[in-house]
């Protein structure tokens, strides 16, 4: 089915540990981008992407990495995850960055 | 300090009220998007406003983008139960940049 998928959609891991959240679109929409969401906060970037192998730092991009070695794809890494990256992150893709993203449905990560 | 301000954060009123929710800022946008978000879900897009003044309807929703392009408004004629959600106005400061989203409005419409 076309869309944006993000998987898992529910992660426990432990402090330290290494966490690789997986986003794929299927519209081959050029700009993608990576969010978390926290109460309080709102939505915060964490790091976008506006074609393969192009990929920018957003407002919280601390650690944090991100690829994108096809168009489709963009995962998100935490490389030693910590308990404050407990969050829900969100994908998202746009067609040229403007006129509206498309979400993904979001990974409920929990860092213990 | 939010660069988006939404209010008020939560909002619970009966089925077949009207609302509005409002988005303000101190920075003027290009453009300014709203979206509905429910529990589980991502962010889904209901509209985009770029002119100053605009005024754009979806069903009994009712958006509207201030003259000077720094506050935004969504009114809800009648409110239904479907309405319930988070509701988060999203601002790019100029044209192809990111967009900067609000916390958020909290409705609950309940029957």
């Amino acid at each position: 089915d076309a869309g944006i998928t993000q998987s898992p959609r529910y992660k426990i891991t432990e402090t330290g540990r290494q966490v690789t959240l997986m986003c794929h679109q299927t519209w081959s929409h050029s700009y993608m981008f990576w969010y978390r969401q926290d109460l309080g906060h709102g939505l915060r970037l964490i790091y976008y992407s506006a074609a393969a192998d192009i990929t920018d730092k957003g407002e919280v991009p601390d650690g944090y990495v991100v690829s994108r070695s096809k168009t489709e794809n963009f995962p998100l890494t935490l490389e030693s995850a910590t308990r404050s990256q407990t969050s829900v992150y969100f994908c998202a893709s746009s067609h040229q960055g403007i006129y509206g993203y498309t979400f993904g449905s979001g990974t409920r990560l929990t860092v213990v | 300090t939010q660069l988006l301000e939404q209010s008020p954060q939560f909002l619970s009123i009966q089925e077949g009220e009207n609302l509005t929710v409002y988005c303000n800022s101190s920075s003027v946008f290009s453009s300014l998007q709203w979206y509905r978000q429910e529990p589980g879900e991502g962010p889904v897009l209901l509209v985009t406003v770029v002119t100053g003044g605009e005024v754009k309807k979806l069903k009994r929703l009712t958006f509207q983008f201030g003259d000077a392009r720094k506050d935004s408004s969504l009114h809800i004629t009648a409110a239904q139960t479907g309405d319930t959600g988070l509701y988060l106005c999203a601002g790019e400061r100029t044209s192809g940049s990111r967009l900067t989203f609000g916390e958020g409005t909290q409705l609950t419409v309940n029957p």
